[in-house]
């Protein structure tokens, strides 16, 4: 079975520019995340969707951060204007739904470096 | 609210010696508790969870945990260490019936000959 994809691994980027993160879940999952993880710490979400609408953005700044998932499948995360304290590894995960027991699978990440 | 603390940024170990992580958690309702681990540039992997049922969890590659509520603990062991140990772990909490994730700062594990 294919895990999570994202794309790209690594991203350098300048302050106040522009970035977009790809996120193609495991087939059949309905419930796609994406998490914001800051060296040193754990990862934090940002954004929860249940096919393409979103359960949960309450964690996501939304004055420079916006996410879609139009057809309720792959995902786009997206930076704009980009700051140097967005410098960390975006992580999405999939899960088959919201119960419990529906265990979230993650991909390996997108590490952007905002200078 | 929820939040887990685990007590340790950084565990050394032998090689073929005991591994033990600790964890605390704090939340209003009866909890999961997971932990995933993270090796180096590769995705967050689930070792196990706790939903309520046994209090004795055993997951992948011979890791275990024990939830205890009066301790409000959920510490990760495993008898003996191998080298692929090497990687950060993260001690987990959501929600009872739900599944939105709080991870905790994540103990990293260097294992030694």
């Amino acid at each position: 079975e294919a895990g999570v994809a994202q794309s790209p691994r690594y991203k350098i980027i300048e302050k106040r520019q522009s970035v977009a993160f790809w996120c193609n879940p495991i087939s059949g999952h309905a419930t796609l995340y994406w998490y914001q993880q800051i060296l040193g710490q754990g990862p934090k979400l940002l954004i929860q969707f249940q096919n393409n609408g979103v359960v949960d953005d309450s964690q996501l700044p939304k004055d420079r951060f916006s996410a879609e998932r139009l057809k309720g499948v792959d995902s786009t995360l997206k930076i704009q204007p980009a700051k140097l304290e967005d410098s960390a590894v975006y992580l999405c995960a999939s899960s088959l739904g919201l119960a419990e027991t529906d265990t979230q699978y993650f991909g390996p990440g997108t590490r952007l470096t905002v200078l | 609210a929820q939040s887990v603390t685990q007590l340790d940024s950084h565990v050394s170990v032998s090689e073929g010696t005991p591994v033990l992580l600790r964890c605390n958690y704090s939340s209003s309702y009866s909890p999961s508790l997971f932990w995933y681990v993270q090796h180096p540039n590769k995705g967050l992997q689930l070792l196990l969870k706790y939903t309520s049922a046994a209090t004795l969890v055993k997951g992948i590659n011979g890791f275990e945990a024990e939830f205890k509520k009066s301790e409000t603990s959920f510490h990760l062991t495993k008898p003996s260490a191998h080298m692929s140990d090497a990687a950060e772990y993260f001690c987990v909490v959501s929600p009872g019936g739900g599944n939105k994730l709080t991870f905790g700062t994540g103990t990293q594990l260097k294992v030694e000959l």
